[in-house]
């Protein structure tokens, strides 16, 4: 079946350092979401990329969608202690309802 | 305001005992979802539904059920067939198509 996973599992950064985590599906996907979960929250909806090669800025983050629509990646750049938490990807196929969420990458950042 | 209610917050169950999750919406979506996440890990969908009266099987239903009945409501039922319920479940909630999903804010389910 369809799998996504992400790189890295963990990441620990100093505050004003970047970050990015990878997102790899097994199979093409028709789109692709991004959330973030606070430590003890739920996760909240951040951005969706429909187009192969798609490139969307959110302030500090930058979203990719790549070529072939089979890995996506999220960058942030000078992270802040507000970055914390852990950054799903969420993957779906042409054809079906779900989404199938990534296994995520937890950040910390160091003040 | 519009949002997603999951009650309640943190439920304690005895081993063979049928529980039943609350989630409610009031943001008129059409599409309802429940995951279950274990410590440090994704998300796993249980159940989700496209329309009332209608429901379909995630990868993870066994020991599970819901009811759709109504639009603002989606229900799940851990049943004692669950060997392992102890997690964190999430409702969420999306309109038709493809849009980001809503979550609540999640019940904490632990098995004494």
């Amino acid at each position: 079946g369809q799998q996504v996973m992400q790189i890295p599992q963990y990441q620990h950064v100093q505050e004003g350092e970047d970050f990015t985590t990878y997102c790899n599906s097994s199979t093409t996907l028709s789109n692709i979401q991004w959330y973030k979960q606070r430590p003890g929250g739920h996760p909240v909806f951040l951005i969706q990329l429909v187009k192969s090669g798609e490139v969307k800025k959110q302030k500090r983050l930058t979203f990719q969608f790549g070529e072939a629509k089979k890995n996506s990646s999220l960058h942030i750049t000078a992270t802040q202690t507000t970055d914390v938490g852990t950054y799903f990807c969420a993957g779906k196929t042409s054809g079906t309802y779900k989404y199938i969420f990534g296994t995520g990458t937890r950040l910390k950042v160091l003040a | 305001d519009g949002g997603i209610t999951q009650s309640p917050k943190y439920l304690f169950r005895k081993e063979g005992q049928n529980v039943t999750l609350s989630c409610e919406q009031n943001l008129n979506h059409d599409a309802m979802y429940w995951y279950r996440q274990d410590p440090g890990q994704g998300l796993r969908l249980i159940y989700y539904s496209q329309i009332v009266n209608d429901f379909q099987k995630g990868d993870i239903a066994e020991g599970y059920s819901v009811s759709r009945e109504k639009k603002e409501s989606f229900p799940l039922t851990v049943t004692s067939a669950q060997k392992n319920p102890t997690a964190f479940y999430l409702c969420a909630s999306s309109p038709t198509g493809d849009y980001g999903y809503t979550f609540g804010s999640g019940t904490r389910l632990t098995v004494v």
